[in-house]
């Protein structure tokens, strides 16, 4: 069965750090990787996705992430965290057939220090 | 703005009511998904339609039901609500031809009482 383990629940960085967000799936064939990010009482807005080719890939507001298919990983990074992006974010896992569900992870929260 | 329209946005219930939420997908868009979110539960997957047929169910309670309309809108109906049942309640849509992006839209937040 599909799986997805954020093993952080809370993450604090400094503004203007660098920020990495772990993410590990479980799914038997290729999959489809995505992040999610929810700010407090909004709904879940699309940072990046990956399905194929290039595993570097970018997204908005400055995110990117890497599919590492022999680590069964899909981080999250972003060079230089502005306050504005203290939030939820979520890694999720779809099935290779389009139009499947997604499993998400249980989600980590980002505090942004001063 | 996804796309994704929900209402109610909020709604405030008693125990063993009944309530029905309202989801419009992106236009173009024949799939749409339900998630709960709760502290405890984390985002569960409900159900999903596709073209107006049921296409995939996952940890959706018998008290709760949904449909796809043909003009592709989809409702969820919650029945015999408990306390438990307080949770924000997402839809989603994603055009299924092309790929598995999947838009949420706001939310409706159910507060049972």
């Amino acid at each position: 069965a599909q799986s997805v383990t954020q093993p952080d629940i809370h993450i604090t960085v400094s503004e203007g750090a660098s920020l990495e967000l772990r993410c590990n799936y479980s799914y038997g064939a290729t999959p489809y990787l995505f992040w999610y990010v929810q700010s407090p009482g909004q709904g879940l807005q699309l940072l990046l996705k990956y399905f194929s080719g290039d595993t570097l890939v970018q997204g908005i507001k400055g995110f990117e992430a890497e599919f590492k298919r022999s680590q069964s990983s899909f981080n999250l990074r972003k060079p230089s965290v502005h306050w504005s992006d203290a939030a939820e974010y979520f890694c999720a896992v779809g099935a290779g057939q389009a139009g499947t569900a997604l499993i998400f992870g249980k989600g980590t929260t980002l505090s942004v220090s001063s | 703005d996804s796309g994704v329209t929900q209402t109610p946005k909020h709604l405030i219930t008693a125990t063993g009511q009944r309530v029905t939420l309202r989801c419009s997908p992106r236009s173009g868009d024949l799939s749409v998904y339900w998630y709960q979110q709760s502290l405890d539960q984390g985002l569960q997957f409900l159900i999903q339609y596709y073209n107006g047929e049921e296409r995939a169910k996952g940890n959706i309670l018998e008290r709760f039901s949904a449909q796809q309309f043909p003009d592709l809108h989809s409702e969820l109906n919650l029945s015999s609500l408990e306390l438990g049942d307080s949770a924000l309640y997402f839809c989603a849509s994603s055009v299924t031809q092309s790929g598995n992006t999947i838009y949420f839209g706001e939310g409706s937040w159910l507060t049972v009482v």
